[in-house]
């Protein structure tokens, strides 16, 4: 099992409806990732979290809003999205700065979330 | 011109074949070199990683990594259906931020 717990595992909104992704990890990694994977896409980054607070936001839509609220979890708050945004939704953790060698992200299994 | 070249196949091998997936990548700054793979409809895990060039084996997996030819591989052995999944490469520089390939999907028949 991975080491990265992402709730719900599938989710279907329609276009007003305000939902939130939920992303957990216990491994004391002081970096957090969302990602977006569309299919037969890599993953693109979305936000990354370090020590709590938001490093980088890759010119994200607002409609997107993440949220750390302490060390092991993370947040990614959903409003008024697009049929577009349907993709599976990835949380990933790292040592983060600081830590030496290779930027090794553990991926959690993903959110895949549907746009009506 | 993309920052890391994959291709995507699909690629489909007989069971126990030697299955080779490479990537190429534009920017020499780029020090760690990974694997990832991920299965349908899962979130990718981590394979293997190098640091610079040379090979590093785990098991039926190996990775190479040419520095001055900017090409990186993995080689499978005795290849089996449970290694059906996309293998996506990876990599990064001093800033740590990954730069993923595109992802080449395998297919290992029985």
């Amino acid at each position: 099992d991975t080491e990265v717990t992402q709730t719900p595992k599938h989710l279907v909104m329609g276009m007003t409806n305000k939902k939130s992704l939920k992303c957990e990890q216990h491994m004391g990694h002081r970096a957090m990732y969302w990602y977006k994977q569309k299919a037969k896409k890599p993953p693109e980054l979305m936000f990354v979290y370090s020590y709590e607070k938001l490093s980088i936001n890759e010119s994200v839509p607002s409609r997107f809003s993440p949220e750390c609220p302490n060390s092991s979890l993370l947040n990614l708050h959903l409003h008024a999205l697009q049929p577009e945004d349907s993709a599976l939704y990835l949380c990933a953790s790292s040592q983060g700065q600081g830590a030496t060698g290779a930027n090794v992200l553990t991926f959690g299994a993903g959110s895949r979330l549907t746009v009506l | 011109q993309k920052e890391v070249e994959q291709d995507p196949g699909p690629l489909s091998v007989p069971e126990g074949a030697i299955v080779s997936l490479n990537c190429t990548y534009s920017n020499s700054a780029f020090q760690y070199f990974m694997w990832y793979r991920q299965y349908s409809r899962k979130g990718p895990e981590l394979l293997m990683y190098t640091y610079s060039s040379g090979n590093k084996e785990d098991g039926r997996f190996t990775a190479q990594v040419d520095k001055s030819s900017k090409y990186i591989s993995l080689f499978i052995r005795d290849s089996q259906p449970s290694d059906s999944a996309t293998y996506l490469c990876a990599m990064s520089g001093s800033a740590r931020q990954l730069t993923f390939g595109s992802g080449t999907q395998l297919t290992v028949l029985p």
